[in-house]
C-alpha cells in the first residue's frame, strides 16, 4: 500500500517562509492534498495539485510536486502564528477513492 | 451547507466496555469514511462505504469493530469490547461522487475515545 513520510516537526519565525515536505511511494496518485489540523479540530483541507501539473499556486501557499522523485511540498509565505497546526500530506490513489495520510508535520511559529 | 456531524465529541469507557460513533455526512455524498487517529500520528482508514456497501475494509480489526451504513446516508462504527489501545479520535468524512469534483474529502471534528 502506499507509504507517506513527513518530517515531524518545523519551527519558524513570524513573517518567515514554512516549507514543509512529503515523500510517498505510489505513483499512481492522482490527486495530492494538503490537510491543515488545529489543535482539538478536525481536518480542514488547505489546497491540492492534480498529478500531472509541477506547481500550484494559492494565495500565500504554493505547492511543488516532483513525480519522478515522488516529492510533494508546501510552502507558506509570510507565515503567522495562526498558522501553527499540523499539516498532513495526503496522496488519492486507489483509482481516485483511498486517501493515505501521512505522518503530520507540527509547525510551530515563533513572533 | 451543513458540514459532516459527528457524535458523541467525548467519550471515556473502561476496557472491554463497548462503544458506538453516529456520523451523518454532506448530504448528497455517496461515499463514507471511518478514520482512527491515535494520538501523533496521521489518521489511519478503517472503513469505506460507497452508498451502503462496503469498499474498503482491510484495516477495520474485525474482531472488535464494525461499522454499517444503513440506507446509505447515516453510518455507525461500534466497538465491542474495547482495549486500552483503541483510545483515539474517530474520524468521519464524506466525499461527493461523479460530476466534476476534485475527490476532497470533507471531515467531521471527529469523536475523541479514551479507554481506561
Amino acid at each position: 500500500g502506499e507509504d507517506v513520510e513527513q518530517s515531524l516537526f518545523l519551527s519558524v519565525r513570524e513573517g518567515d517562509s514554512s516549507v514543509i515536505n512529503c515523500t510517498y511511494t505510489d505513483s499512481s496518485s492522482t490527486y495530492l492534498y494538503w490537510y491543515k489540523q488545529e489543535p482539538g479540530a478536525g481536518l480542514q483541507l488547505l489546497t491540492y495539485i492534480f498529478s500531472n501539473m509541477d506547481m500550484k499556486q494559492d494565495q500565500r501557499l504554493t505547492v511543488l510536486l516532483n513525480k519522478k522523485d515522488k516529492h510533494l511540498s508546501l510552502r507558506i509565505a509570510d507565515t503567522q502564528t495562526g498558522d501553527s497546526a499540523i499539516y498532513f500530506c495526503a496522496p488519492l490513489t486507489g483509482g481516485g477513492n483511498k486517501l493515505t495520510f501521512g505522518t503530520g508535520t507540527q509547525l510551530k511559529v515563533e513572533l | 451547507e451543513a458540514g459532516v456531524a459527528q457524535s458523541p465529541r467525548y467519550k471515556i469507557i473502561e476496557k472491554r466496555q463497548s462503544v458506538a460513533f453516529w456520523c451523518n455526512p454532506i448530504s448528497g455524498h455517496a461515499t463514507l469514511y471511518w478514520y482512527q487517529q491515535i494520538l501523533g500520528q496521521g489518521p489511519k482508514l478503517l472503513i469505506q462505504f460507497q452508498n451502503n456497501g462496503v469498499v474498503d475494509d482491510s484495516q477495520l480489526p474485525k474482531d472488535r469493530f464494525s461499522a454499517e451504513r444503513l440506507k446509505g446516508v447515516d453510518s455507525t462504527l461500534k466497538i465491542q469490547p474495547a482495549k486500552l489501545e483503541d483510545s483515539a479520535v474517530y474520524l468521519c468524512a464524506s466525499k461527493k461522487t461523479g460530476g466534476t469534483n476534485t475527490g476532497e474529502l470533507f471531515f467531521g471534528e471527529g469523536s475523541r475515545l479514551t479507554v481506561l
